[in-house]
């Protein structure tokens, strides 16, 4: 069973559209983070939500953690060729905090 | 720049041979651990060290053999692998996360990565 699933598992779109990726899970999570990973990398670290309802903003990137903090969503405006990647979500369990609980991810592709 | 280093970046090995990979940071931290990654998949745990001790071990074969020398070096020994253990073998550090709830960004478990092995077993 996934304790944590993404959506969609794979997205390619133009240069100057808008997508969101979603996280869910039936678990309540104390925070959540999410990773960009390019190929050949390791992922990168891009913003921790840890409060339900709360939106953080990282240039054309909103995300938002759900008020029951079961689910998070990334949300990216006018998509770039540089945006391109595989995007993670990952949680702290609230009952486990020793490691971290991985969605599948969302590999984007953003075509010129 | 990356504060997490690994080398080798590549790696190609028999599986009668027997290498390292290291892994070091500079961040402070005080957990270290392994991640094995398929392409297009999300990083599989393997081990997690919390202050130089192994704290997990997610029921890896003993092929894997890692070791943590001081708080910022971490090694995985292989020895005899499989070709399906061909991968992407990450390192990430963090601050060992606290036992309980807080308010201390410790308890979020950020983890921060190395550029990974990419390791291929002939």
């Amino acid at each position: 069973t996934q304790l944590l699933e993404q959506s969609p598992q794979f997205l390619s779109i133009q240069e100057g559209e808008n997508l969101t990726v979603y996280c869910n899970s039936s678990s309540v999570f104390s925070s959540l983070q999410w990773y960009r990973q390019e190929p050949g990398e390791g992922p990168v670290l891009l913003v921790t939500v840890v409060t339900g309802g709360e939106v953080k903003k990282l240039k054309r990137l909103t995300f938002q953690f759900g008020d029951a903090r079961k689910d998070s969503s990334l949300h990216i405006t006018a998509a770039q060729p540089g945006d391109t990647g595989l995007y993670l979500c990952a949680g702290v369990y609230a009952g486990n905090n020793r490691k971290l609980i991985w969605g599948l991810g969302t590999s984007l592709a953003v075509n010129p | 720049d990356t504060e997490v280093t690994q080398t080798p970046k590549h790696l190609v090995m028999g599986m009668t041979n027997k290498k390292s990979l290291k892994c070091e940071q500079h961040m402070g931290h005080r957990a270290m651990y392994w991640y094995k990654q398929k392409a297009k998949k999300p990083p599989e745990l393997m081990f997690v060290y919390s202050y130089e001790k192994l704290s997990i071990n997610e029921s890896v074969p003993s092929r894997f053999s890692p070791e943590c020398p001081n708080s910022s070096l971490l090694n995985l020994h292989l020895h005899a692998l499989q070709p399906e253990d061909s991968a992407l073998y990450l390192c990430a550090s963090s601050q060992p996360p606290l036992s309980g709830t807080g308010a201390s960004g410790a308890s979020y478990n950020e983890q921060f990565f190395g550029p990974g092995t990419r390791l291929t077993v002939l």
